[in-house]
């Protein structure tokens, strides 16, 4: 069936430091993949999407492409914020069905 | 305006008891969902619903039962609660589930069984 595998965490950065969190995922066909964030205590919410190979989403200065030889979809920042320490999700839209990853929790400290 | 909205956010009842989680979008959206959020952050689709019709039916005990009056609301009733059902529940909905359609979750409810 389809998955999201995620590198496990916690993370945790200085401020201005560079992120990558690695997402993989199997399915078939051309799934639609995405990042979502979830900030404590609140529901999760869209950071970027990427809907066919080599398509990049970005948003508030994060990136992810859309790997197809691969089936990877990586998260990377230039420079974190104390901002975004939040747990991020990896996600994937097969048929009618979103399946996450497991979720990878980042801390910035200042 | 709240686009998905939940009630309530947080619950604490004891064992054996029964109780709901009401969920409301006023996106006009067709498609709504229920998660379940475990402690390790882990999300799980439990149930989804197009149109009120149920498309998506995880493996989850019947003791949970939703419920969709019309498409704009997804309630969740859970009957004889355990221990283990503590955990957040998030609503969502999307407008469909197409390519690139994404999705619009609740704050969530803290459900503590004890």
């Amino acid at each position: 069936g389809d998955s999201v595998t995620q590198m496990e965490g916690p993370v945790t950065l200085s401020e201005e430091a560079f992120l990558t969190i690695n997402c993989t995922y199997t399915a078939t066909g051309y799934p639609s993949l995405f990042w979502y964030v979830q900030y404590p205590g609140e529901g999760l919410q869209l950071l970027l999407k990427a809907t066919k190979a080599d398509d990049k989403g970005s948003n508030k200065g994060f990136e992810a492409t859309y790997r197809k030889e691969t089936t990877s979809f990586h998260l990377e920042k230039g420079s974190v914020q104390v901002s975004d320490s939040a747990v991020y999700f990896c996600a994937l839209l097969a048929g009618q069905n979103f399946v996450f990853g497991p979720g990878t929790r980042l801390s910035v400290l200042p | 305006d709240t686009a998905v909205s939940q009630t309530p956010k947080y619950l604490v009842t004891q064992m054996g008891n029964d109780k709901s989680i009401k969920c409301e979008q006023n996106l006009g959206h067709d498609t709504m969902y229920w998660y379940k959020q475990d402690s390790k952050k882990f999300l799980k689709i439990m149930f989804s619903y197009n149109n009120k019709e149920l498309i998506i039916n995880e493996t989850v005990p019947n003791r949970f039962s939703p419920k969709s009056p019309d498409k704009a609301h997804l309630n969740l009733h859970i009957n004889s609660l355990e221990l283990g059902d503590s955990a957040v529940y998030f609503c969502a909905s999307s407008q469909g589930a197409g390519i690139g359609e994404k999705l619009f979750f609740g704050s969530g409810t803290q459900l503590s069984v004890l």
